[in-house]
């Protein structure tokens, strides 16, 4: 049975930075694309990036919205997907979810609220 | 980008009505095409994927069809169990999109 676990949300001040950490099972996550999916209170859902396999090469994308100040990595060896987030900004509130994805999300996290405030 | 744009925003309806919620590509994504069901405080659930294919433990009442702009997710007979928001999204292309979701509620 797959499952993700994301952990790292929290409270953290506009400019200010946070790692999330996804932990995966029931599956082969070295060769697994997975992805970082959003939804901030009371709206729809927003992709925020990706990161490929290690098949095919573990190259990373992201919403115009958060290049430059997220950037998601992987650690084959511990099963573990992270999100490092810098430069937060209030629109960044959310529920972050670590997502399998082949295309359409497959399977998701339980998600981790983060805030951003003053 | 790829807009997905869904309609409606919301239906009331009664167990047992035949459900259909479209959701229209700004342009062709072939069938490269999901559907979402998502709960109150809950993580999204794949309902279906290229446009038409049950994800394994669905109940069959769930349906998807169409192809190129124009797709439609169809529940047969309404269950209790299926009062919740839908999304749709396109993985033709990046960035991945959803549509804005529609909450089907108790009549």
């Amino acid at each position: 049975e797959v499952q993700l676990v994301e952990s790292g949300g929290g409270l953290v001040k506009p400019g200010g930075s946070l790692r999330l950490s996804c932990v995966a099972s029931g599956f082969s996550f070295s060769d697994a694309w997975m992805s970082w999916v959003r939804q901030a209170p009371g709206k729809g859902l927003e992709w925020v990036g990706h990161i490929k396999g290690k098949t095919d090469s573990g190259t990373t994308g992201y919403a115009v919205s958060v290049r430059g100040r997220f950037t998601i990595s992987r650690d084959d060896s511990e099963n573990t997907l992270f999100l490092q987030m810098n430069s937060l900004k209030s629109e960044d509130t959310a529920v972050y979810y670590c997502t399998m994805s082949s295309g359409s999300f497959d399977s998701w996290g339980q998600g981790t609220l983060v805030t951003v405030s003053s | 980008d790829i807009q997905m744009t869904q309609s409606p925003s919301t239906l009331s309806a009664s167990v047992g009505d035949r459900v259909t919620i479209t959701c229209r590509a700004s342009q062709s994504i072939n069938s490269w095409l999901a559907w979402y069901q998502q709960k109150p405080g809950k993580a999204p659930n794949l309902l279906i994927y290229r446009a038409s294919t049950l994800e394994s433990g669905v109940p069959s009442r769930f349906s998807g069809s169409g192809s190129g702009t124009e797709f439609t997710l169809t529940i047969s007979s309404l269950q209790p169990d299926d009062f919740a928001t839908y999304y749709c999204q396109q993985y033709n292309s990046y960035p991945r999109t959803f549509g804005q979701g529609t909450k089907v509620e108790i009549k």
